[in-house]
C-alpha cells in the first residue's frame, strides 16, 4: 500500500492565478498521476508523470496550463496556471499501476475559482 | 456509445436489502475491472478488482460478462456504512477510463 499526502487540501483562487498542488508519497514509486475530478463528474486523467522524463498529458490537455514536476521517487507537483473557474475541481494525485493493480489516491486538492 | 457507463443513481435501499449496478463498457479488447468505492469528499478506494469471471468478498460480489461487456456489483445484507458512490474502472493498454459512478444511499 501507499500513503500519499497532499497540499493545499483546499484553496480559494482568483481568476488569472496560478496554484501549486504537492504530492508526497511514503514510498519510492515510478508512475505518478494526476486527476481531476469536476463537480458531480468522474475522474479526468490529466497526465501521467514518470521521474526522470517528461510528463505524458491526455488529451485535452497541455503542458502550458497544467505544468508537472517529478524531481524525485516520492514527490510531484501539479501547477493550475491562469486559472479560471471552469478549473473548479478536486485534484487527486495516484501511484500504483492502474492497469493492473490497485491505485492509491491522495486526499484530493479542492480548487474554488472565483 | 460511452466507454465506460454507469447509472448515476441514487440507488435508496433500506437496510438489510440487495442491490446490484451494472457497468458497461464499449471496448471488447479490456482484461481487467475494477470496483471503487468513494465516500462524499473523499478519494476512490479499491473495493474489488475482476480479472476472470467474477470475484467475491464477504457480502460483495463482482460478476465479468464479456459476452455483454458489463461488470456488475452486488452487494448482499446492506449497511447504512455502505453508503457511497461506487466507480467501475476500465483500463485497456495505457488508458484507464473511470465511469461516472453510482450513488448508493442505504437507509435506516
Amino acid at each position: 500500500s501507499a500513503v500519499i499526502s497532499q497540499k493545499p487540501s483546499r484553496d480559494i483562487c482568483q481568476r488569472g492565478t496560478s496554484l501549486t498542488i504537492q504530492c508526497q508519497v511514503d514510498s519510492q514509486v515510478t508512475m505518478m498521476f494526476w486527476y481531476r475530478q469536476q463537480p458531480g463528474q468522474s475522474l479526468t486523467l490529466i497526465a501521467t508523470a514518470n521521474q526522470g522524463s517528461e510528463a505524458t498529458y491526455e488529451s485535452g490537455f497541455v503542458i502550458d496550463k497544467f505544468p508537472i514536476s517529478r524531481p524525485n521517487l516520492t514527490f510531484s507537483t501539479l501547477t493550475v496556471s491562469n486559472m479560471s473557474p471552469e478549473d473548479s475541481s478536486i485534484y487527486l494525485c495516484s501511484v500504483g499501476d492502474p492497469r493492473v493493480d490497485e491505485q492509491f489516491f491522495g486526499p484530493g486538492t479542492r480548487l474554488t475559482v472565483l | 456509445r460511452k466507454e465506460v457507463e454507469q447509472d448515476p443513481g441514487p440507488f435508496n435501499v433500506p437496510e438489510g436489502a440487495t442491490v446490484a449496478f451494472n457497468c458497461t463498457y464499449s471496448n471488447s479488447a479490456s482484461q481487467s475491472f475494477f470496483w471503487y468505492r468513494q465516500d462524499c469528499r473523499k478519494e476512490p478506494k479499491l473495493l474489488m478488482s475482476v480479472y476472470s469471471s467474477g470475484n467475491e468478498d464477504g457480502r460483495f460480489t463482482a460478476q465479468l460478462n464479456r459476452a455483454s461487456q458489463y461488470i456488475s456489483l452486488l452487494i448482499r445484507d446492506s449497511k447504512l456504512s455502505d453508503s457511497a458512490t461506487y466507480l467501475c474502472v476500465v483500463p485497456l493498454y495505457q488508458k484507464v477510463t473511470f465511469g461516472t459512478g453510482t450513488k448508493l444511499q442505504v437507509i435506516p
